[in-house]
């Protein structure tokens, strides 16, 4: 079966670092993809790791282990307005993106 | 660059009528675009899969009849909700998929239909 697996909700500081981990059990492989949603509107992209390794894009990283099936993403510097929903997202071997339900982020001050 | 447009963005009808929400994608070609719909804090639900030129593939579960699509051109899809019920009120979003590796989607910004 497919499965995507991250936390339902996190909690963290304004200016402290957070990671948000994906775990993935899909058919096929093409990429794992990360997507910010405010509450009311559509995702946005954020980050896509095809292989190994730690993609760095500003404030926020994305790292990748297809061995372990494990994602994460890392935002550093936390801001109010990182308050969001994290989707992790795999893209199977028919290049269809399948979804978790999202790890919903709380910043407090 | 990569932008998907959606309309209209909010939308209320009444029980019976049919809605028609378009999704463009306005600097790009997409051969691939998606239909999603999200409930009130749940997770993006895949409705079909519409290619152009083609008859869209449906996700398990949802209606062809009752939600047409129509993919025309390589910048427009529809999504046709016919004879609403107020169990169809709900945010609909709409992807395209970028036509270069690693063809991430890009989302429009959603249409939030209500029912009454």
């Amino acid at each position: 079966g497919q499965n995507i697996d991250q936390p339902t909700e996190m909690t963290a500081t304004e200016g402290a670092i957070v990671q948000i981990n994906c775990t993935y059990q899909t058919s096929g492989f093409n990429g794992l993809f990360w997507y910010q949603q405010h509450a009311g509107e559509a995702p946005t992209f954020l980050s896509y790791n095809v292989l190994d390794g730690l993609e760095e894009k500003g404030r926020f990283s994305s790292f990748l282990s297809r061995s372990k099936g494990y994602s994460y993403l890392l935002l550093k510097e936390l801001q109010m307005k990182d308050s969001a929903s994290y989707l992790c997202a795999n893209m199977d071997s028919n290049y269809q993106l399948i979804w978790g339900a999202g790890t919903k982020l709380i910043i407090k001050p | 660059g990569a932008v998907v447009s959606q309309h209209p963005s909010r939308v209320i009808c009444k029980s019976g009528t049919s809605v028609k929400i378009e999704c463009r994608s306005l600097d790009f070609q997409a051969t691939t675009m998606f239909w999603y719909r999200q409930f009130p804090k749940q997770s993006l639900m895949l409705m079909a899969t519409s290619n152009e030129g083609s008859k869209a593939t449906y996700e398990q579960g949802v209606e062809k009849d009752k939600f047409l699509i129509n993919h025309a051109s390589l910048t427009l899809s529809t999504l046709t909700v016919t004879s609403a019920h107020p169990e169809d009120s709900s945010f609909y979003i709409c992807s395209a998929s970028s036509p270069r590796e690693p063809y991430e989607q890009y989302f429009g910004p959603g249409t939030r239909l209500t029912v009454t």
